[in-house]
């Protein structure tokens, strides 16, 4: 799995965007940009997946950048449910399971 | 997405016991199972991966004889923490994936603790 870069820790406040930063400059072609959430003492959660293109979906949006050595996740509305560890992997789609879990952004949402 | 559950959420146990935790598929056949553990304020570490059927892969580091894995069915599979120190409470997450490149899901954890 290539190697992510992420800030430790962010601040949002409630109802605004929270825009969650990923560096990953090492990313090879056929590897994937994975996000997943962990909120405190659970098991994490998938958010959304993408390889080149933006992705959507009922979560959140992933903006990747053109030579995909970056990307953004953003949670358009933060609430204070959406306080937890945001984690960007980038794998393989074959790897599904076998992530490589760096230390992730704390996210805390404000109210 | 799927669902997979783990038993128990939370145990304690005494030291030099073993400690069995469950990691089952609701809604979907796992044809594989990840074992993860995180320490506290720390990230995920990938102890092991077992397929149906087979023998786990265990990663460098992880001592097999003492974190039993068996993955003996399709939605179930277990981890077995044999004699368990302090020094193994933790948290202990497991994920499951169908076959094919589908993506996997996460079990709600288990909390560990040793006493």
């Amino acid at each position: 799995d290539a190697k992510t870069t992420q800030p430790p820790s962010m601040d949002c406040a409630e109802g605004r965007a929270a825009n969650l930063p990923c560096n990953h400059s090492t990313i090879s072609g056929n590897e994937y940009v994975y996000w997943y959430r962990q909120i405190h003492s659970q098991g994490p959660q998938y958010i959304i997946h993408g390889l080149k293109n933006n992705e959507t979906n009922e979560m959140a949006s992933l903006i990747i950048t053109e030579d995909r050595k970056s990307s953004t996740l953003i949670l358009p509305h933060a609430t204070l449910r959406d306080t937890a560890v945001y984690y960007c992997i980038v794998r393989v789609a074959s790897n599904a399971g076998k992530s490589t879990f760096g230390d992730g952004t704390t996210l805390t949402v404000k109210p | 997405g799927a669902v997979v559950s783990q038993h128990p959420s939370r145990v304690i146990c005494k030291s030099g016991t073993s400690v069995k935790i469950e990691c089952r598929s609701l809604d979907f056949q796992a044809t594989t199972m990840f074992w993860y553990r995180q320490f506290p304020k720390k990230s995920l570490m990938l102890m092991a991966t077992s397929n149906e059927g087979s023998k786990a892969t265990y990663e460098q580091g992880v001592e097999k004889d003492k974190f039993l894995i068996n993955h003996a069915s399709l939605t179930l599979s277990t981890l077995t923490v044999t004699s368990a120190h302090p020094e193994d409470s933790s948290f202990y997450i497991c994920s499951a994936r169908a076959r094919g490149p589908t993506e996997a899901f996460f079990g709600q954890g288990t909390r560990l603790t040793v006493v």
